[in-house]
């Protein structure tokens, strides 16, 4: 079965960039999209297709998918970026999630 | 506004049985597809299956198939997703999402509902 792998966890400090990397066989060839699940709350979706942010994502949001690799990259991290985040693709008729990473805004 | 109503929380016995259900509203449900996650505690998201209201098309990922049963009901747009015999580790809490599903992702989700098995 297909596998999406993300890093346990990444830290950044305010106002940096944070980079949160999904891997895949061949990912390019599918869509990635992306998920932030913040303690307690429902997951909000903040990439799909690739690189389109939903209406009211803030433009710090942005993505990319290359070769085995998706990136979610967050510009100017704020404290409120804190949150676990998901990446997502479907294989075939199915879809699978990564496993998660929990960024640490310190 | 899009929104998806889950049902309560669950407490159930090792062996029952439940059905918990996702109401949508704001939108055309039929015409979208719902999806179940599921979250075990401190444990990331598992995408469980989806089904498509207009005409019930379901398709179950290969880890949950013949474990669960989703269904829907466009009449009333709900959906629903069902235990015959539930385990210990079904304790998790479940989500339904909608969107226009593939590559468009799951933009609205409902609030979850918490479901614990336990003796």
């Amino acid at each position: 079965s297909y596998e999406l792998t993300q890093p346990p966890s990444v830290s950044v400090s305010p106002g940096q960039t944070a980079s949160i990397t999904c891997s895949g066989d061949k990912l390019d060839n599918k869509y990635a999209c992306w998920y932030q699940q913040k303690a307690g709350q429902s997951p909000v979706m903040v990439i799909y297709q690739d690189t389109k942010r939903p209406s009211g994502i803030p433009e710090r949001f942005s993505g990319s998918n290359s070769g085995n690799t998706a990136t979610l990259t967050i510009s100017g991290t704020q404290a409120m970026d804190e949150a676990d985040y998901y990446c997502q693709a479907w294989d075939s008729t199915t879809e699978v999630f990564g496993g998660g990473t929990k960024l640490t805004v310190l | 506004e899009v929104q998806l109503v889950q049902s309560g929380a669950e407490v159930k016995k090792p062996g029952e049985s439940l059905k918990i259900s996702c109401k949508g509203s704001g939108y055309s449900f039929a015409n979208y597809w719902i999806a179940w996650v599921r979250q075990m505690p401190g444990k990331g998201l598992e995408w469980m299956g989806i089904i498509y209201p207009a005409d019930s098309d379901t398709r179950y990922s290969p880890s949950f198939q013949g474990q669960v049963t989703i269904s829907a009901d466009k009449s009333i747009s709900t959906a629903s997703l069902q235990w015959s015999s539930l385990k210990a580790s079904d304790t998790a809490m479940y989500y339904c999402a909608t969107g226009a599903g593939y590559s468009s992702g799951w933009p609205y989700w409902g609030q979850g509902t918490l479901v614990t098995v336990s003796s």
